[in-house]
């Protein structure tokens, strides 16, 4: 089983609101990311979470906060965005952090009015 | 910095046809993956294969190949007998597979080839 959920799978949102996307596996792995892909582009690295723990944070503005409760599951929460951050938002786990295949859940759709 | 180039931004295959699609990659490391990925309308991306760079054999998946060239620093994907499900943005990409962490350790994605199959 190679499964990563997310919800929402669309997500519309004002400059002023506050929402959070979800994502969960339950592969035992202990690397989560999210990326983040613009229409046409290849997904962009934004954090790495490995055993828990923040291990990476590509330069992304605080308006994204990523959280990993436990192991199977990573948020990522969204405040005063701007249009923008309108973008597929994308999260996937890996057994390990180097060199193991990353596994992407469907996405979720975000567009900020 | 390692980088991962697909040279052909768009390609078209009769259906039942081959058609083979075209990657690229600098680095100076000897231990590292490759993956190509599909990632249809439906936006999901879906792992379609995985080289390890060091070994030799060609890696298969039903009619999915590669061939890997690691002097040549290249990695191409074969689709035989292609379907209209094949058509999708194909994404050639690098994983290190040294070190312990932190940046070296990102996937980093070539900027994908549109694939259409026509019936």
């Amino acid at each position: 089983d190679t499964e990563v959920t997310q919800t929402p799978k669309h997500l519309v949102m004002g400059m002023t609101n506050k929402k959070s996307l979800k994502c969960e596996q339950h592969m035992g792995h202990r690397a989560m990311y999210w990326y983040k892909q613009k229409a046409k582009k290849p997904p962009e690295l934004m954090f790495v979470y490995s055993y828990e723990k923040l291990s990476i944070n590509e330069s992304v503005p605080s308006r994204f906060s990523p959280e990993c409760p436990n192991s199977s599951l990573l948020n990522l929460h969204l405040h005063a965005l701007q249009p923008e951050d309108s973008a597929l938002y994308l999260c996937a786990s890996s057994q390990g952090w180097v060199g193991e295949t990353q596994y992407f859940g469907p996405g979720t759709r975000l567009l900020v009015l | 910095a390692q980088t991962v180039t697909q040279s052909q931004p768009e390609m078209s295959v009769q259906e039942a046809e081959t058609v083979t699609l075209s990657c690229t990659y600098d680095t100076s490391e000897s231990d590292y993956y490759l993956f190509w990925y599909k990632q249809p309308p439906s936006r999901q991306m879906i792992l379609v294969i995985r080289q390890e760079a060091y070994k030799q054999q060609n890696a298969t998946e039903n009619r999915f190949s590669v061939n890997f060239q690691k002097a040549a620093k290249s990695f191409s994907l074969k689709i035989s007998d292609s379907q209209l499900g094949d058509a999708a943005m194909y994404f050639c990409a690098y994983r290190s597979a040294e070190g312990y962490g932190g940046s070296q350790g990102n996937l980093i994605f070539g900027k994908g080839t549109k694939l259409s199959v026509k019936p």
